[in-house]
Formats: structure tokens, sequence, C-alpha cells
């Protein structure tokens, strides 16, 4: 059973990078799926943030690509989300997801854009 | 911005049977399955039905979907009063290469 542990910072100051790590069980980081970052701002929808192919390659929501970066760790079974310059906007529970048949999702992780 | 279109709201007497739709297009839906989420109150979303039709175990038999064309829907027959909560319909999207969501439909049982 594939498990998906979102951590990191719960408080980030406006401007600054927003840096969160997905820690996965069960399956490694290297199968053939997607992985990758979805957010919720309070009260609002689901944002599909950008993903990860077992390759690589990755690819990010338009209105976020300027500012995402997504990486892999193979080597600690992790990948990892950073943001930069963010702003109240992107105050929101964040989760990190293996994008299969029956997708698997973290528990989610609030971060807030605060000074 | 969501890429796929619900109904803002649904709602029935318990018992009842209600539908919920979501309108995608050649590039998500119409090529790809379909994942509902059921969010409660306060928490995080639950994956409620998967590849078009499949429900995860636990999932009561009283939720179903389907698919047709670049259009989906979830039925929840026998409302029951648990089931007041915000629904969304899921699917990769060929174009992005990303995970595109519905945009919520918040079901109250009156």
């Amino acid at each position: 059973q594939v498990q998906l542990q979102e951590s990191g910072p719960g408080l980030v100051k406006p401007s600054e990078t927003l840096s969160l790590t997905c820690t996965v069980s069960g399956n490694s980081i290297s199968s053939i799926y997607y992985w990758g970052w979805i957010r919720q701002p309070p009260g609002k929808g689901l944002e599909w943030i950008g993903s990860i192919y077992h390759s690589g390659s990755t690819y990010y929501n338009p209105s976020l690509k300027s500012r995402v970066t997504i990486s892999v760790d193979t080597s600690k079974n992790q990948f990892s989300l950073k943001l930069s310059s963010v702003t109240a906007a992107d105050t929101a529970v964040y989760y990190c997801a293996r994008f299969a048949d029956s997708p698997n999702w973290g528990q989610g992780t609030l971060v807030t854009v605060s000074s | 911005q969501s890429v796929l279109t619900q109904p803002p709201s649904a709602s029935g007497t318990p018992g009842q049977r209600v539908t919920i739709s979501c309108s995608g297009s050649s590039s998500n839906i119409g090529s790809n399955n379909v994942n509902w989420y059921q969010q409660l109150p306060g928490t995080a979303p639950k994956l409620l039905i998967y590849s078009n039709n499949q429900r995860p175990s636990g999932v009561p038999d009283r939720f179903s979907g389907s698919k047709s064309g670049t259009s989906a829907s979830l039925a929840i027959s026998g409302l029951q009063s648990e089931d007041e909560a915000d629904y969304y319909c899921a699917a990769w999207d060929d174009s992005l290469n990303g995970y595109v969501f519905g945009t919520g439909t918040k079901v109250t049982v009156l």
C-alpha cells in the first residue's frame, strides 16, 4: 500500500520560497507513474500545481510555471516542490500525489504565507 | 482556474438519488479516466470513484460513476445525511500533462 507524507515549514514569509518534500513509502519513486503536487486555498477548489514523470520530465500548471520547480531524490524516495516569490494567495493546503489509475494522495499540509 | 465544469450545488432529501455532472474536453475526459473525490467539511479529499466507475474498498455501492464522451457523472442513491460534502471530478489532461479538476459541487441533504 503506497503512502505519501508531506513535510515542510507551515509558515513562509511573502516574497520567499515555499519548499515542501513528499516522502513515499510502499512504492519506488522510480516506478512508471507521474508524481506531483496539488493545492487547495482555504474555502476554494483544488488546483494541480505540477507533475514529474519517472523519467524526470516535469510539467507545470501554466499559471504557476514561472515560479514552480518539482524535483526527485531517488536515493531518499522523495520528491519536492519549490514555489518562489510567494504571496498571501499561495496560502493553501498542499497535497503530494501519485497519479495512477487509483490515485494516492498525502494527508496534506497547511502552508500560510504571512510576515 | 478549473478546466472541468460542475454545477455549484445539488440537493435532495434522505433516500433520494442525486446526480452530479462533469463536463470536459477531448484532451481530458474524452481520452482519460475520470476520478471523483468527496471532501467532508474540514477534511482532505477522499477518492470516491476511480477509472470512471470503480469504487475503492470501503466506499458504499450507493456511489456510482459513469462516463460518456467528454462528460462524466456521479450518482448518489439512497442519499444520507453523511453524504453532505463537496464533490470534485478530476482527470488527466493530455495537453497539459497534468491533472485537472472540476469546479466542485456542494451536496446538501435537505
